[in-house]
């Protein structure tokens, strides 16, 4: 079956760099382009950006464009997201998600990401 | 981007339907059918409902169905069920090619 599963929880200090992996089985991986979004606790959802697996097309919410980067590895069927600069704000669970019709069909667990001093 | 407007919370009693509305502008909801749906349950990851305004993946019950009139993109919960407590998102494809969702609504089931 389809099939997302994401790195662990990570805690970072502010100003440091995170690094958030989703390793995707059960599909072909360059059919589907895959979405990053991001849950603030007790907050609603917000979407990052999405990236086309071929072609390394990447899209990113205005609010993260110059500190995020989102890139694949075909070899490892492997996502990741990268975000820079980081501050309490940015303690959040992140999550991948498959895109089908425009929409996020299949989600990854989550990873926590903790930003504290 | 601001997010969709959705309102904080909806209630009803086991058996009756709700409707839950999300309201954007004609830069996404009301410009495109790309308007979808997900649920998410306390402490878990969100799960697909709805997508293309009113298309059900496989799998998802019938009591779950979506429309759209103008800017404002609805779902509605018929036979509402024990379970059905939880937050339910929308979001939509917008004319700036991203995504953005709405502010989430909390289903109450009395």
């Amino acid at each position: 079956q389809v099939q997302l599963v994401q790195s662990g929880a990570e805690v970072k200090e502010p100003g440091a760099s995170v690094t958030v992996s989703c390793k995707a089985s059960g599909y072909s991986f360059t059919s589907h382009y895959m979405h990053w979004v991001r849950q603030a606790p007790g907050q609603g959802l917000e979407w990052l950006g999405i990236l086309r697996p071929w072609g390394d097309r990447t899209i990113y919410a205005q609010k993260f464009r110059g500190r995020i980067t989102m890139s694949r590895d075909t070899a490892t069927s492997t996502h990741y997201m990268q975000l820079n600069s980081l501050t309490a704000e940015d303690t959040a669970v992140y999550y991948c998600a498959r895109d089908q019709s425009w929409a996020s069909d299949v989600w990854g667990q989550g990873t926590m990401v903790t930003v504290s001093s | 981007q601001s997010a969709l407007t959705q309102p904080a919370s909806v209630s009803g009693s086991p058996g009756q339907s709700i409707t839950i509305s999300c309201t954007g502008s004609s830069s996404d909801v009301g410009g495109y059918n790309h308007v979808s749906w997900y649920q998410q349950h306390s402490g878990k990851a969100p799960q697909f409902l709805i997508y293309d305004v009113s298309n059900r993946p496989s799998g998802v019950s019938d009591r779950f169905s979506g429309s759209k009139s103008g800017n404002t993109a609805s779902l509605t919960i018929s036979g509402l069920q024990a379970d059905d407590e939880a937050d339910y998102y929308c979001s939509s494809y917008t004319r700036s090619d991203t995504w953005v969702f709405g502010g989430g609504t909390k289903v109450t089931v009395l």
